[in-house]
């Protein structure tokens, strides 16, 4: 079977500019999530999504990141524009439904310079 | 909002030893997870725990559910070199839809 796949792995980028992750989920699994993860820290939830629909975006910083599943499988998380702050892992995962095991893809690091 | 918090930060420890971290909460949890982070992937799931004072192992791991729903521990025996990575406590947020995760426990293994 098939894991999580995320595309790019890395990606640097200068202050104020855009960027794009993609995410495609083990086949089947209905519910995706977006973790940003800081170094030295945990995953943190950014957005899950329950097939095209929004769960839980309660800790996207919405006027910079959006996120969108539109048919219910792939996803792309955006950011735009870019802080320094944002340097991090971002990681996504999917689950068959939101009670299930989560599985990780090996998430696309950010660097902002 | 409810924290994890995870001890100790860091391990160095000889091929062979026994490892012992923990996690603790001041608010309750009713799942406790247990994920392992190798260097450039994401957290892979080790052990799960669902009710109070259970005691689960996978191969040389064991975990164990505090009786309080405040705390879990997860032991590791005999330690090799692949054990190295970092290992993640986590248990589902009061509405129980979003996991929360602790900072990590960095383990070292030397041969």
């Amino acid at each position: 079977e098939a894991g999580v796949a995320q595309s790019p792995r890395y990606k640097i980028i200068e202050k104020r500019q855009s960027v794009a992750f993609w995410c495609n989920p083990i086949s089947g699994h209905a519910t995706l999530y977006w973790y940003q993860q800081i170094l030295g820290q945990g995953p943190k939830l950014l957005i899950q999504f329950q097939n095209n629909g929004v769960v839980d975006d309660s800790q996207l910083p919405k006027d910079r990141f959006s996120a969108e599943r539109l048919k219910g499988v792939d996803s792309t998380l955006k950011i735009q524009p870019a802080k320094l702050e944002d340097s991090a892992v971002y990681l996504c995962a999917s689950s068959l439904t939101r009670q299930e095991t989560q599985y990780f893809g090996p998430g696309t690091r950010l660097l902002v310079l | 909002g409810q924290q994890l918090n995870q001890s100790p930060q860091s391990m160095f420890i000889q091929e062979g030893e026994d490892v012992s971290m923990n996690c603790t909460s001041s608010s309750i949890f009713n799942t406790w997870l247990w994920y392992k982070q190798d260097p450039g992937e994401g957290p892979v799931l080790l052990i799960a725990l669902y009710k109070a004072g259970e005691l689960t192992s996978n191969g040389r791991l064991t975990a164990q559910f505090g009786i309080t729903r405040k705390d879990s521990f997860l032991n590791i025996s005999a330690s090799i070199p692949s054990d190295v990575g970092i290992y993640f406590c986590a248990g589902f947020n009061q509405a129980g839809t979003a996991l929360i995760f602790g900072k990590g426990t960095t383990l070292s293994v030397s041969s």
